[in-house]
């Protein structure tokens, strides 16, 4: 099963709207990470937070952590359409080796309508 | 900075050809690379850890003979998918990271879709 669930599976919009994407999570993680994939194209990294911070900005980007729930928001203000793409979180977990191994979630298609 | 870069971006080709996939670090070391296979409309799913100079390790369920992975050098890693069938057709996707640091991104190159006649 993923590690990552994502809700919605789909959100659209209008343009200028705030968009919230969610992600839970099943074990205990380093760091969660946010990604974007525009359709056909690699993954564009948003941000990454720390299993110890709670939140994070980057522009219009906010992103929560709570890690007592297993949870991460990402909120995108003042959407534009050029924000349509599909939203992947990412848990980051140290695995066998010391190396850090990353699982996505299942992704929310974001349609912003100009 | 952190560019990575897949090639070729697309392949058709016929059952039973093998295919080699690249994946660059331009403008960084990458001491670990990491390939992904997307089908349509889902998410990533890991296939391999893959280690400069050192075996790559394969997720569960994932044929090493299939999906040969080469890590030569610090810049490139290169997946092979031999005796290719349609069931193998996808969306390869590869990763690297900037050193080795646990709380690093990953940067990711723009993938290769493959599609086997």
């Amino acid at each position: 099963s993923q590690q990552g669930e994502e809700d919605p599976q789909a959100l659209s919009i209008q343009e200028g709207e705030n968009a919230t994407m969610n992600c839970s999570y099943k074990t205990s993680i380093n760091n969660l990470q946010w990604y974007r994939q525009n359709s056909g194209r690699g993954l564009v990294h948003l941000i990454l937070i720390r299993s110890n911070e709670r939140e994070k900005h980057s522009g219009r980007l906010r992103v929560t952590l709570d890690t007592s729930k297993k949870s991460s928001s990402l909120l995108i203000t003042a959407s534009r359409a050029a924000d349509t793409a599909s939203y992947f979180c990412a848990t980051g977990q140290l695995a066998t080796g010391g190396y850090q191994k990353v699982t996505f979630g299942t992704g929310t298609k974001l349609q912003v309508i100009p | 900075g952190a560019v990575v870069s897949q090639h070729p971006s697309r392949v058709i080709c016929k059952s039973g050809t093998s295919v080699k996939i690249e994946c660059r670090s331009l403008d960084f070391q990458a001491t670990t690379m990491f390939w992904y296979r997307q089908f349509p409309k889902k998410s990533l799913m890991l296939m391999a850890t893959s280690n400069e100079g050192s075996k790559a390790t394969y997720e569960q369920g994932v044929e090493k003979d299939k999906f040969l992975i080469n890590h030569a050098s610090l810049t490139l890693s290169t997946l092979t998918v031999t005796s290719a069938h349609p069931e193998d057709s996808s969306f390869y996707i590869c990763s690297a990271r900037v050193g080795d640091v646990s709380n690093q991104p990953q940067h990711f190159g723009d993938g290769t879709r493959l599609s086997i006649l």
